[in-house]
C-alpha cells in the first residue's frame, strides 16, 4: 500500500492475556518505529529498528514488550501478561533511512489497545 | 537532560483568527525540527519540518514555522484558522532520536 498500515486497529484484551500489534511499513523504508501514546500523552518512544541493525530497545518500558521485524519489512510488537497500564493507542512510523537528523517519519493510524 | 516542551495543553481559538503554537526544545546542538498533526481517529502527519538554512519554514495547510536559536522555539503559526484545522499538534526533535512534545490540542470556535 501507499502509506504505513497497522493491524488490529482496535484491541480489547483481559489483564494478563499476550497481544500482538502489526505493522506494514511503507515499501522500500529502512527504519521502522514503535511509539506509544496514552491518553492526554505526547509520544512515547519505544523500539526503533534500522535495516539489519540490531534495534534500539531503549524505549522499552519492561521485559514484558518485545518487538521483532522480520524481513526488514513487517514488524509485531508483542506485550505479554498485559497490564491496565499499557491500554493506550501504538503507533508505528517508517522512514526511508532512519538514523540521525532529517528523515522524515510516516506514520501509521495506530492500534488502540484497551486492557481490561 | 534533552526534552521538547509545548507549554500550552489546550488553545481555543475562533474560526479566522491567527494562530500560534508554542514549542521549546533543550538540546546541545541544533537539532532537526519539526511539526505534526493529528485529527482525531487518524495517524500522525508531517506539516513542515527545519534542517538548516531559512528559518521560516513554510508547510502545508497554510501553516508556517519560524526556527529562532537564541529562544531555542520553534513556534507554528496561521494566519487564518479554519474550522478544519481542529486537531492536535506536536513538536518533535530529532537529535540522533526522535522526541516528541506532549501536544496542543487544538480547538476551533465558529
Amino acid at each position: 500500500g501507499a502509506g504505513v498500515s497497522q493491524s488490529p486497529s482496535n484491541k480489547v484484551t483481559e489483564k494478563g492475556k499476550d497481544v500482538e500489534l502489526r505493522c506494514d511499513p511503507i515499501s522500500g523504508h529502512t527504519a521502522l518505529y514503535w511509539y506509544r501514546q496514552s491518553l492526554g500523552q505526547g509520544l512515547e518512544f519505544l523500539i526503533y529498528f534500522q535495516g539489519n541493525s540490531a534495534p534500539d530497545k531503549s524505549g522499552l518500558p519492561s521485559d514484558r514488550f518485545s518487538a521483532e521485524r522480520t524481513g526488514g519489512s513487517v514488524s509485531t510488537l508483542t506485550i505479554q501478561r498485559t497490564q491496565q497500564e499499557d491500554s493506550a493507542v501504538y503507533l508505528c512510523a517508517s522512514s526511508l533511512a532512519g538514523g540521525l537528523g532529517a528523515d522524515t517519519q510516516y506514520f501509521g493510524p495506530g492500534t488502540r489497545l484497551t486492557v481490561l | 537532560a534533552q526534552s521538547v516542551t509545548q507549554p500550552d495543553i489546550h488553545i481555543t481559538v475562533s474560526e479566522g483568527a491567527s494562530l500560534e503554537l508554542r514549542c521549546n526544545y533543550s538540546y546541545g546542538a541544533t537539532p532537526y525540527l519539526f511539526w505534526y498533526v493529528q485529527s482525531p481517529g487518524q495517524g500522525l502527519q508531517l506539516l513542515l519540518k527545519y534542517f538548516s538554512g531559512d528559518t521560516l519554514v513554510q508547510g502545508i495547510k497554510g501553516f508556517e514555522a519560524e526556527f529562532k536559536r537564541s529562544q531555542s522555539s520553534f513556534n507554528l503559526r496561521k494566519p487564518s484558522v479554519h474550522w478544519s484545522d481542529a486537531a492536535e499538534y506536536f513538536c518533535a526533535v530529532n537529535n540522533n532520536d526522535m522526541r516528541f512534545g506532549a501536544g496542543t490540542r487544538l480547538t476551533v470556535k465558529p
